[in-house]
């Protein structure tokens, strides 16, 4: 039972290079959902997704791009990265609206 | 807007107790989730409350006071394999905002 899984887990880039986090889910849980941690803030929600082909934003989506074209994959795409931008991104997913949030192992990404 | 107040740190011997304090304002609520991670790790979950009162989960065990915009989370019989940092969330509808966290250390 794999569950939910993140690739890469450390990734370092440069600022102004195109990165791209993956997020695998094997429940077919309909809702996904990116977050970033940072000290001192928390997890805070990037985007989420309720369903294939259906995205939002969250509390800090700006410079991020999302989508999901099947329900097992939610890709977090980071346009032109930014120093800013080095955090530990989480992938979660959960069953249905209101069910808890399982969270994948997270990605540790550094821009230099 | 959303505030989730918790504190930052937190130390206590193995064995004891401690009860993590979380207070919330927030814009809406539909219930209150407490999760445990370990340093480098995911959060896991451990409870979730939606009405008021206690709930018990063996050796850990969650409170929930809606009117007061309040939860506890006690931890008993403090084992090692306990410190990690525990993360208040409150629920407004599928949307959760989380707290900073609380650090707890269990010294022997």
């Amino acid at each position: 039972d794999a569950g939910i899984t993140q690739s890469p887990r450390y990734k370092i880039t440069e600022t102004g290079r195109q990165v791209t986090l993956m997020c695998h889910q094997t429940w077919s849980h309909s809702y996904m959902f990116w977050y970033r941690q940072d000290l001192g803030h928390g997890l805070r929600l990037i985007y989420y997704s309720a369903a294939a082909d259906i995205t939002d934003k969250g509390e800090v989506p700006d410079g991020y791009v999302v989508s999901r074209s099947k329900t097992e994959n939610f890709p977090l795409t980071l346009e032109s990265a930014t120093r800013s931008q080095t955090s530990v991104y989480f992938c979660a997913s959960s069953e249905v609206r209101t069910d808890t949030q399982y969270f994948g192992p997270g990605t540790r990404l550094t821009v230099l | 807007g959303q505030n989730i107040d918790q504190p930052t740190e937190m130390t206590a011997t193995e064995g004891a107790i401690v009860q993590i304090n979380c207070t919330y304002q927030t814009s809406g609520f539909n219930g209150l989730f407490w999760y445990q991670q370990h340093a480098g790790e995911a959060p896991t979950f451990l409870s979730y409350n939606v009405l008021d009162g206690l709930e018990e989960k063996g050796r850990f065990s969650s409170f929930l006071s809606r009117s007061k915009g309040y939860s506890y989370l006690l931890l008993k019989e403090l084992q090692m394999k306990d410190s990690a940092s525990y993360l208040c969330a409150v629920r407004n509808d599928y949307k959760l905002s989380f707290g900073a966290g609380t650090t707890v250390t269990v010294r022997a």
